[in-house]
Order: structure tokens, then sequence, then C-alpha cells
């Protein structure tokens, strides 16, 4: 059973970096073929995807937002964690964590989801 | 960017009734090697989203038979064949052809 659980600050300040952790279990970002994503969804607005990394380590921005971004994983605590700088209150929003399979080079991705976690950026 | 554009916006169904959504990318999704990588899913008031269709018109484990995916090219539709009371909530496609990967704006099916 795969199940994801995003954790990190509630409130940031202006300026100020995030972290957000997506801890998992039922899988294993050891294993080929898997990967875990960052989506984001402001309050009452559409889903935004961010970021994802892959088995291998390979990595995916979103191009608005790659020079702010970074995303790592720590396989041996089943963790992905992802990194935002210089936020701003346009980047709140609920933050989900999501894994994604890819199958014989096709890309399969978000099957399951975290909970979410809001981020309020408010000084 | 690719740009997903959903329509329409508010969708008020009837229970019983079908319902329709159309979701059109700016550019074509099919993707090099041939496969047309187009994602729809459900999010539930005050729930995560839920993948229902991945790669056009293949239905989630567990996901009941009466959605359905299709379309081609540029041009997409999830069909609820007869609405219930547990489909309300917004529904969104997604493409993974081109990176980076976007999504629509949303369609919120709601019951009459």
């Amino acid at each position: 059973q795969i199940t994801l659980k995003e954790s990190g600050p509630t409130l940031v300040k202006p300026t100020q970096t995030l972290t957000l952790t997506c801890t998992f279990s039922g899988f294993s970002l050891s294993t080929s073929g898997v990967g875990v994503g960052w989506i984001r969804q402001p309050p009452g607005k559409a889903l935004e995807w961010l970021a994802l990394i892959y088995w291998d380590d390979d990595k995916r921005y979103s191009p608005s937002l790659k020079s702010r971004l970074t995303i790592t994983k720590d396989t041996s605590k089943n963790q992905v964690v992802l990194t935002m700088t210089n936020m701003d209150p346009v980047d709140t929003a609920t933050y989900y964590c999501a894994h994604l399979a890819v199958w014989f080079g096709e890309l399969l991705p978000f099957d399951y989801w975290g909970q979410g976690t809001l981020v309020t950026v408010s000084s | 960017d690719v740009v997903m554009t959903q329509s329409p916006l508010s969708l008020p169904v009837t229970l019983g009734q079908p319902a329709s959504i159309s979701c059109r990318s700016s550019q074509s999704l099919v993707h090099s090697d041939g496969n047309t990588y187009l994602n729809w899913f459900q999010q539930r008031p005050g729930q995560s989203p839920r993948r229902l269709i991945y790669k056009v018109s293949n239905r989630d484990s567990g996901v009941p038979d009466r959605f359905s995916g299709s379309g081609s090219g540029t041009d997409f539709t999830l069909k609820i064949s007869r609405v219930e009371a547990e489909d309300v909530g917004v529904y969104y496609c997604m493409q993974g052809t081109h990176w980076p990967l976007t999504f629509g704006g949303g369609t919120k099916v709601e019951i009459k």
C-alpha cells in the first residue's frame, strides 16, 4: 500500500526559504521506474506542477520556478525534500507530493497523492 | 509550455444524467514514442486529487466504469455516463507528453 505525507512549516515570511519533506511508504526510490513529484494549489485555484525526481536521481523542474527550486531524495529514509527560496505571498498554496511510475519508458504520473500541506506566506 | 484549456468552467448536472468535459491542448500530445500522455484527475471537496484516467482512455484501478476518456491529438473528453452524488468536485486534465507537465484550469461538476 503506497502512502505519502507532506510535512513542513505552515507559515513562512516573505524572502524566507521553504523546506518541505515528503515521507512515503509502500515503495522505494531505489527501485527502477519510480519517482516522486511536487504539485501545488493556491486556494481556490488550479494545480501547478513544480518538480520531480526519479529513482536514478534525474530531476525535472518547472522552468518558471527552476531558479528557486531544489529537489533531493534520501532513499534510506524514504523521503523527498523540496526547497523553494525567496518565498512570496503568491506562493501561498497547498503543496502535494505524489508518486509516479515509469513503465517501459512510459511516464505514468501521480497515481498516489499525499494529503497536502497548506503553506501561508505572510509577514 | 503546453496550455491545457478545459471547458466548461462549471457543469451543473442532474443526478443520473451524463456529463462531458472537454480538454484542449495548445499542441499535439502525441509523443515521439507513439503514446499520448493525457491524464484526468478528480478532486472532491476538501480532498487530494485522484487520478482517474491515464494515456487518454485507461481507467485506474477502482475507478467506476461510468467514467471514460477519449480523444486524440489536441482534443480530449472525459465523460461520466450517469452522474452520482459522489462525482461532485473539480476535474483536471494534465499532459505528460511535453516538459513542463501542465494541468488544465479545472471543471467544477455540481448537482443541479
